[in-house]
């Protein structure tokens, strides 16, 4: 059973179009987080969600927009792709108490930009 | 500005060597400092570290916690080539992991 799964695993696509990643996890965490990893391999965070509430927004872009309809899911949508958003995008999930913030990452979607 | 400082950025060292990776941080509200491992996906947990002077053990790994002089220290004996990845220091505050920008290992046969 994968813990923490994201759709697709690859995404190619050309500048200005809109797309979507999904990321579910079943390990029973509150919170969970999207993750960007640049062509360097610096992890970076973008949003963290606890209990569907967004608690981290960390100055991205408004053309990221991400939705936790539950907290189980946490969803990526990207408005009018652009080259440098090319990237691979990590999501994470951890419990929310102190001493027990080890994230657990799914295998990432790569996003590429053309 | 809170960061997390790596060194060495990379490290390339033959099969059954010994190494020792470092961590330094300057954070403002520090909870715990976390060890990944990252081969081509997702990055791994490896140890999270909260009080100074403990070493973590994991087999040929082990990490320890300096909180008086902000750092940390990866070493692995006996090296293999399983080994090769890339070692990410992070740690959680504010409610996030912040990433330090890694070290590269690669262990040659």
């Amino acid at each position: 059973d994968t813990a923490v799964s994201q759709t697709p695993k690859y995404l190619v696509t050309q500048m200005g179009n809109d797309k979507s990643i999904k990321c579910e996890q079943n390990l029973g965490h509150d919170t969970m987080y999207w993750y960007k990893q640049d062509s360097k391999k610096f992890l970076k965070i973008m949003f963290s969600y606890n209990n569907k509430e967004l608690i981290i927004n960390e100055t991205v872009p408004n053309r990221f927009s991400p939705k936790s309809p539950d907290k189980a899911h946490l969803n990526l949508h990207i408005n009018s792709l652009e080259l440098g958003d090319s990237a691979v995008y990590f999501c994470a999930s951890s419990y929310r108490t102190a001493g027990a913030n080890v994230l657990t990452f799914g295998a990432g979607s790569r996003l590429t930009v053309l | 500005e809170d960061k997390v400082v790596q060194s060495p950025l990379s490290l390339v060292v033959h099969e059954g060597d010994t190494v020792t990776l470092n961590c330094s941080y300057e954070v403002t509200n520090f909870r715990s400092l976390l060890w990944y491992k990252q081969e081509k996906k997702a990055p791994t947990f490896l140890f999270m570290l909260t009080s100074s002077g403990i070493e973590k053990k994991s087999g040929r790994l082990s990490s320890i916690l300096d909180k008086k002089e902000l750092f940390s220290i990866l070493n692995i004996t006996a090296t293999q080539t399983g080994d090769s990845a890339i070692y990410l220091c992070a740690y959680f505050g504010n409610e996030k992991l912040t990433f330090g920008t890694g070290t590269r290992l690669t262990i040659i046969p």
